[in-house]
This record gives C-alpha cells, structure tokens and sequence, in this order.
C-alpha cells in the first residue's frame, strides 16, 4: 500500500498565476481533505471531498477550489497565486472512520 | 470558541529525560484529541488518539498522552527522551459534528545528546 501520495512535491510559480496540486489517497479511502501549512503555522484546513463533491469548507477564498475524481483522486486548484499562498500543502485521506486520518507528504509551493 | 493550544513553542529536554509537550483545548461537548509529528520536509505522522474510554492513551515511538477532562488538556508525554525523537509536533482536534481536524500551532521538541 503506497499510503497518501501528492505531486508534484516542490513547485515554483509567480503571482497571478494558477497552480494545480493532485493527490491519491490511501487505498480503499474515499475522503480527502486539503490543508495548507504556512511557515511556522500549524495545517489550516481548506476543503475535503467526499462523494465527487465538497463537503465541507474552511476560511479560504474562492481562488481555492478543487474535485475530486471517480477513483478518489483529488486535485486543488489555486487562481491568482499570491506571495501569501507560499505554503505546504498537505492532502489527508480517510474513509468511515474519520478518527482514521492520513497524511502524504505535501507540496512545497513557492509565489514569487 | 472551538479552538486548540499549544502554550510552547519549543521544548528541550536531554536525551534519557521524561518529556512532555502541552496541549489544551475549548469545546462545547466531547472532543476526539490527537498527536502529530512532523520531520523536517515532511508530511505528518500519526502518533496517536483519544477517542473514549481510558484516559491514558499510548501510541507509536513510545509516546503517550492523557486526557484530563477537567484541565481540558492532552498532553502529550514520553518516559525517556530520545534525540531522534526531535521534530515538530501538533496537537489536533476534531470537534463534535466535524469531520476535519483543527491543529495548533506546534511545538519543536528538541533534544540534546
């Protein structure tokens, strides 16, 4: 079992343009919710899929969005890129069990 | 407000030493409470949780944590330290009727040789 794997690991873009981080969840998951690790900063939680649709939403603007695929891949989509959006974005798979939660290793998103 | 803290930033302690790492938490209603670490450059690693049931959990590595009700606390604790056991760790909170954690801000366990 490969566990949570994201791509790419690192990427470098400048602001105002738009970026698209994927992720597979665990195997026999069907839950994936994004965060986004700033600097310093504990993971803040974006979005989670379930079912091909969001499920739940934390305090992030509309420039982030994401889907979610039929094999329970996921992509997160960011528009507008801002110098503020340089983070470590971590994906997290469950399934029923919500208490059940795993993390991949995350991309290094770099705005210049 | 539903929220979790951590009161460190960091935490030395040397090698062969208990460590503890703090974590309390605000909640209307009966939390589910876990610990994360994280080595430089990486994702997050399990290391355990506090659904119901016992207040003292152990989990991977050696590590333990309790859970006191009254202090809303989960701290997080280990008999004797090790150096490997340097990294970044994160209490998390997942509240009544959610199905997402809530993290604090973490705290780098260092420990010295």
């Amino acid at each position: 079992d490969a566990g949570v794997t994201q791509s790419p690991t690192h990427l470098i873009k400048t602001r105002g343009q738009q970026v698209t981080l994927r992720c597979s969840p665990k195997s026999g998951h069907d839950t994936v919710s994004w965060y986004q690790q700033a600097l310093g900063q504990g993971p803040q939680f974006i979005f989670q899929y379930y079912e091909e649709e969001e499920r739940q939403r934390g305090n992030f603007p509309d420039r982030f969005s994401g889907h979610q695929f039929p094999n329970y891949s996921s992509e997160l989509n960011v528009n507008a890129l801002l110098l503020g959006d340089s983070a470590l974005y971590l994906c997290a798979s469950s399934g029923p069990d919500y208490n059940e939660q795993f993390f991949g290793p995350g991309t290094r998103l770099t705005v210049l | 407000a539903q929220s979790v803290a951590q009161p460190e930033d960091q935490v030395n302690v040397a090698e062969g030493n208990p460590l503890t790492v703090k974590c309390t938490y605000s909640v209307s209603g009966n939390p589910y409470l876990f610990w994360y670490v994280q080595y430089p450059n990486r994702g997050l690693q399990f290391l355990l949780k506090y659904i119901t049931g016992d207040n003292l959990v152990k989990g991977s590595y050696g590590f333990e944590a309790e859970f006191n009700k009254s202090q809303t606390s989960f701290h997080l604790k280990k008999p004797s330290a090790l150096v490997s056991d340097s990294a970044l760790y994160f209490c998390a909170v997942r509240f009544p009727g959610y199905s997402t954690l809530t993290f604090g801000k973490g705290t780098m366990l260092l420990v010295s040789p």
